[in-house]
C-alpha cells in the first residue's frame, strides 16, 4: 500500500492553542496537499506544497515539507472551534498517474 | 470557482438494486475525474480514475463490473453500483481535475452516502 501515515490519529486542544499534525509518505512526490473534512462532508483543499518547496503559509496554516525524510507537517495557529474536523495529507506521487494517495488522517477537536 | 457537485447526497436502497451517483464539475471542464470510497472513521481509498471518452482505470481489488463508471462529457462522470449489497454501504466521493492544469490539484464533491439495506 502506498498510503501514508499521519500522526497523531486524534488531537484535542483548547481554542487558541496551536495544532500540529504530521504526515509521512513512502515514495517520491511531485507535491503534497492537505485537505480538511468536516464530519460526513466532502473535502476542502487547504494547501499544496511542491516537492521543491520547504515551507508554505496560508492564513493561519503553515505547512512544511522535508523530502529527505518523506514527511510533512501542518500547523494551525490560534485554533478555533470551527477548525474541528479531520485533516488528511495527500501525495501526488511521481509515476503514479495524477492519482492522489491519502494518509490515514488526523481527527482534530478544538474545545471552546 | 472550481465547484464539484454530487447527486444524490444520500441514498438508501434495498439489497440487489443498482444505484447511480452523478459527479459534475459546475464551472470548469474536467478531463479526469476520480472516484473514492470512504468507510467510517477511515481515509479515502481511490476506486477508479475516469477519463472523458475512454474506459475507466480501476484500482486493484475494485470490481469493474460492479462499479460501472461512465465519463461521457467533460463535466459529468457517473458511478453505478450494481446489485448493491450491505457491504457496499459507504461514503462515495468524487473529485475532478481541471483540464489544462499544470499540477495535480483536484476539487472534491460533497460526497454521497449510500446505505444498502
Amino acid at each position: 500500500s502506498q498510503q501514508g501515515e499521519e500522526d497523531p490519529q486524534a488531537l484535542s486542544i483548547q481554542e487558541g492553542e496551536n495544532a500540529t499534525m504530521n504526515c509521512s509518505y513512502k515514495t517520491s512526490i511531485n507535491n503534497l496537499q492537505w485537505y480538511r473534512q468536516n464530519s460526513g462532508r466532502g473535502l476542502v483543499h487547504l494547501i499544496l506544497i511542491r516537492s521543491n518547496e520547504r515551507e508554505k503559509h496560508s492564513g493561519r496554516l503553515r505547512v512544511t515539507l522535508d523530502t529527505s525524510k518523506k514527511s510533512s507537517s501542518l500547523l494551525i495557529t490560534a485554533s478555533r472551534a470551527a477548525d474541528t474536523a479531520s485533516y488528511f495529507c495527500a501525495t501526488d506521487a511521481i509515476g503514479y498517474g495524477n492519482k492522489l494517495v491519502f494518509g490515514a488522517g488526523t481527527i482534530l477537536r478544538v474545545k471552546s | 470557482g472550481a465547484v464539484v457537485s454530487q447527486h444524490p447526497s444520500w441514498v438508501i436502497c434495498k439489497s440487489g438494486t443498482s444505484v447511480k451517483i452523478e459527479c459534475r464539475s459546475l464551472d470548469f471542464q474536467a478531463t479526469t475525474m476520480f472516484w473514492y470510497r470512504q468507510f467510517p472513521k477511515q481515509s479515502l481509498m481511490l476506486m477508479a480514475t475516469s477519463n472523458e471518452g475512454s474506459k475507466a482505470t480501476y484500482e486493484q481489488g475494485v470490481e469493474k463490473d460492479k462499479f460501472l463508471i461512465n465519463h461521457a462529457s467533460l463535466t459529468l462522470s457517473t458511478l453505478t453500483v450494481t446489485s448493491a449489497h450491505p457491504e457496499d454501504s459507504s461514503f462515495y466521493i468524487c473529485s475532478a481535475r481541471p483540464a489544462g492544469l499544470g499540477y495535480n490539484e483536484q476539487f472534491f464533491g460533497p460526497g454521497t452516502r449510500l446505505t444498502v439495506l
